[in-house]
């Protein structure tokens, strides 16, 4: 069964402060990983989007790593601001159409 | 500016009564798909549509119809709403299925009493 898991299922860090956000997935044939920014009761907004043969991928101060082999990614966030705070869901895309699975989100708290 | 709207951004209504949920994106996309959104539970998909006139069903499709008629509107309709369904719902778009990043709309807050 194809699943994705994302760790810790909540954060709270100082404003300025750097945090790493985990998502390890099972999703196979794999075509594509996302990272995803919730605000709280709006749509997810993309931050990154991975293909296999691709390892990391910056948006600004956030950087995603992806390691095929292990089915393990990353979201580094640098130098929080208070208006990163917003749950951040790790998606993984099999090949075809339809089926993309969902973590179920960080949510991250920076604190002033 | 491209953007998937959807229509209301807040609903109440009574069990059994009638109701659809719009949404229309303006960037000529392939694919749409609606999602609900639990606490605790993620994302999960209700229906998808690869093109005008076709469609098929997500992972929770119970108690939901859709159509697509057209390329730019994908109504997600509730045709005996229950207590159940309430919940977040997201319409979202993509150019052509899974390999190319989604859009979602703003989403609609449903309450069935």
């Amino acid at each position: 069964k194809n699943q994705v898991e994302q760790s810790p299922q909540s954060l709270i860090i100082l404003e300025g402060k750097n945090c790493t956000l985990q998502c390890n997935y099972t999703v196979s044939p794999f075509s594509n990983l996302r990272w995803y920014k919730q605000d709280t009761g709006r749509g997810p907004v993309s931050l990154t989007i991975m293909t296999f043969s691709e390892n990391t991928k910056s948006n600004g101060r956030y950087t995603a790593t992806l390691d095929a082999d292990t089915k393990q990614s990353s979201l580094h966030i640098t130098a929080s601001q208070l208006s990163d705070s917003a749950s951040y869901i790790c998606v993984v895309a099999n090949s075809g159409y339809s089926t993309l699975t969902f973590g179920k989100g960080t949510m991250l708290l920076v604190s002033p | 500016e491209a953007q998937v709207t959807q229509n209301p951004r807040y609903l109440i209504t009574v069990t059994g009564k009638k109701l659809t949920v719009t949404c229309s994106q303006n960037m000529n996309h392939e694919y749409m798909s609606w999602y609900r959104q639990d606490p605790g539970l993620g994302l999960r998909q209700i229906y998808y549509s690869m093109n005008v006139e076709v469609t098929d069903k997500g992972d929770v499709p119970e108690g939901y119809k859709v159509s697509r008629k057209e390329k730019r509107n994908f109504p997600l309709i509730l045709e005996s709403p229950s207590p159940n369904q309430t919940s977040l719902y997201f319409c979202a778009s993509s150019p052509h299925g899974n390999n190319y990043g989604y859009t979602f709309g703003s989403g609609t807050r449903l309450t069935v009493v």
